[in-house]
């Protein structure tokens, strides 16, 4: 079975700390696919990254980066300097290569204090 | 860009009502999903289309049913709408033969059920 945790629920931090956001995924597949999208309170998805699990590579887009590491089955997202447009419920997110099915975590709620 | 858009972005229904809800994508994307999101517990699949008049059950679809008759349109019925069926609905899309696609969202629509 495929699952996806988030356990982090809700984090609050000052403008222009840097945050991470963990995500720990279980499966039997050995091709599969991560996502990070971004909730903002408008309500609408924004994919942000796909991770196919051949790829560990970690990756840097400005002030995201992500760190993908199958030993510990994880998929970590840092916001480095935050601020406050970062407010959001952050989703991560598993598909398998065979029907694209997608399972999301529970999500983080991120707050960010000027 | 991307667009999937879902026609109401507001509905408060009736208890016993039936209840449409309408998505379409100009992608020209075969898969199409519902979501339905709920605080605490993320977003759960309810049902999920590959072609035209295609769909699957997803991982709660008791009390819903779909409709795929257009490549571009996925539409969500709830038969007889009950006040456990208040929430938030997703529609999303994603392209063609299964393979880690990344799926798009629409920006959702949120229902009462009084």
């Amino acid at each position: 079975a495929q699952k996806v945790t988030q356990a982090q629920t809700e984090i609050s931090v000052v403008e222009k700390e840097d945050v991470t956001l963990d995500c720990v995924y279980e499966t039997r597949d050995t091709t599969y696919y991560l996502f990070w999208y971004k909730q903002p309170p408008s309500g609408e998805l924004v994919f942000l990254i796909r991770r196919n699990s051949f790829d560990e590579q970690n990756e840097i887009s400005g002030r995201y980066s992500w760190n993908f590491q199958k030993s510990t089955s994880s998929f970590n997202f840092t916001i480095t300097a935050s601020q406050v447009v970062d407010s959001a419920v952050y989703f991560c997110a598993l598909s398998r290569r065979r029907d694209d099915k997608i399972i999301f975590g529970k999500g983080t709620r991120l707050h960010i204090l000027p | 860009d991307v667009k999937v858009t879902q026609s109401s972005r507001y509905l408060v229904k009736r208890t016993g009502e039936k209840v449409f809800l309408e998505c379409v994508q100009d992608m020209d994307h075969e898969n199409m999903f519902w979501y339905r999101q709920d605080p605490g517990l993320g977003l759960r699949l309810i049902y999920f289309s590959y072609d035209v008049k295609m769909k699957e059950k997803g991982d709660i679809p008791e009390g819903y049913s779909v409709s795929r008759e257009k490549k571009e349109r996925f539409s969500l019925i709830l038969e007889s709408a009950s006040t456990n069926q208040t929430s938030m609905y997703l529609c999303a899309s994603s392209l063609g033969i299964p393979s880690g696609n990344t799926i798009y969202f629409g920006e959702g629509s949120w229902l009462t059920v009084v």
